[in-house]
């Protein structure tokens, strides 16, 4: 399987948990994205690595969220003390080059805080 | 703050027929505009793409019209087919490509 792989594919925890996601790029592909989806609405960006460099953050991510790319593959988003809010699908993606028009996206963690 | 505003929210349309999707940007800085095609449970897929310096771009039964002075795009999907019922987004990417504003997304459903 070549694309975009995310686990897992669904997490329910307890509110005060901490969470930890798995993103797999596209292998050759040196930008990774997170994005969050609450229902009815649109991905909302949230981080963007070139490589293993974090080069941006939104404000949506609070500092109970990190993540990270090490070596500039695989990436983790972890969720700190987790709220009900934070109750949404996390979505990966990542690019190869210059532009965001390649971007290919996973299927998502889908997070229930309980 | 909502940078692209999309309509209508929902759409029904009949086997055959064109649907219609419309979005608005504000950010002039904006300089690549694709639209995304998401079935529930997975994850958006790039169904078509424009940049501002062409006004039209067809791939298949899919177009997208852009109107710079305006900062308005749409989608019209053309012979609409039930396996086209799902939520499309319509984005926007300033240079440098790395931060994709999304709009709300409009739920379509094709009635066989």
């Amino acid at each position: 399987d070549t694309g975009v792989s995310q686990n897992p594919r669904h997490k329910i925890t307890k509110r005060g948990q901490n969470v930890t996601f798995r993103c797999d790029p596209i292998s050759e592909h040196n930008r990774l994205y997170w994005y969050r989806q609450t229902l009815g609405q649109g991905p909302e960006f949230l981080t963007y690595f070139q490589n293993e460099a974090q080069l941006e953050k939104s404000r949506l991510l609070s500092d109970r969220f990190s993540a990270e790319r090490p070596k500039g593959s695989f990436s983790t988003l972890e969720i700190q003390r987790t709220e009900q809010g934070d109750s949404a699908m996390y979505l990966c993606a990542s690019s190869l080059g210059y532009r965001g028009d390649e971007a290919f996206f996973g299927q998502g963690t889908r997070l229930t805080v309980v | 703050q909502q940078q692209v505003k999309q309509s209508p929210q929902s759409l029904i349309v009949q086997k055959g027929g064109i649907s219609i999707i419309n979005c608005a940007y504000e950010n002039t800085a904006f300089d690549y505009f694709p639209w995304y095609q998401q079935f529930p449970g997975k994850g958006p897929a790039l169904l078509i793409a424009i940049r501002p310096d062409v006004s039209e771009k067809k791939e298949g039964r899919f177009t997208i019209s852009f109107n710079k002075s305006a900062k308005q795009f749409s989608l019209h999907i053309m012979d609409s087919q039930p396996g086209d019922s799902a939520t499309y987004f319509c984005a926007a990417t300033r240079p440098g490509g790395f931060k994709t504003i999304f709009g709300a997304g409009t739920r379509l459903f094709v009635k066989a």
